[in-house]
């Protein structure tokens, strides 16, 4: 049982370059979710999407884009990064109520 | 605002040193307050759900505690695998969404 995957696990970017994270789900979840963890600061929602069709932002949303491919998949893309979107990005996916999580993107922008 | 402040960041315990972990939480419309485990290079891991003040869940050496404005994580006896970052989180209604209010965590060192 799979469960909530990530792909890439690591990332090395340069300022300026664009990348596309990836996030499946194999428990027939409606709602999708991305957040990023920084040091001291928790975990902040980035974008969620409530349905398969529907997205919107949470928290933190600058600069990123998401989209919901279908209902297993969720994609978080950064246009143009940069060394502020440093950080370990984490999908989850709920039901009704507690998320399950992927084991995280750890991405770094040099 | 909507706002979740664990305490303490960190706490070092010996093995079989009994203790508790604080989340304490102001929300409009609580719809559940959640703790997950946290090991360092994985995702938070699921632990309790607890809707209403007065609720109790226990799972092996752990145990959660709900009142109106706080949690508490028992932890009985750890042990060193016990060792790991506890997360508490409040969801809420807001923005047409179920959302999750994440605190800061506590780091949790068990030594032999």
């Amino acid at each position: 049982n799979a469960g909530v995957t990530q792909t890439p696990k690591f990332q090395v970017l340069k300022t300026g370059q664009s990348m596309t994270l990836q996030c499946a789900q194999d428990m027939n979840h409606n709602s999708m979710y991305w957040y990023r963890q920084d040091p001291g600061m928790g975990l902040r929602l980035i974008y969620y999407s409530a349905s398969e069709g529907t997205t919107d932002k949470g928290e933190v949303p600058n600069g990123y884009n998401v989209s919901r491919l279908n209902k297993r998949e969720f994609s978080l893309r950064l246009e143009s990064a940069a060394p502020s979107q440093t950080s370990v990005y984490f999908c989850a996916s709920s039901e009704k109520s507690e998320a399950f999580f992927g084991q995280g993107t750890r991405l770094t922008v040099v | 605002e909507d706002q979740v402040t664990q305490s303490p960041e960190a706490l070092r315990l010996q093995e079989g040193e009994s203790s508790s972990l604080n989340c304490s939480y102001t929300v409009s419309g609580l719809r559940g307050l959640f703790w997950y485990r946290q090991d360092p290079g994985k995702g938070p891991e699921f632990l309790f759900t607890l809707y209403s003040a007065g609720e109790e869940k226990e799972k092996e050496r752990l145990k959660a505690t709900l009142t109106k404005k706080e949690s508490f994580l028992h932890i009985t006896a750890p042990k060193p695998e016990d060792s790991a970052t506890y997360l508490c989180a409040v969801g809420a209604l807001g923005g047409g969404y179920n959302k999750l209010i994440f605190g800061a965590g506590t780091r949790l060192a068990v030594h032999p």
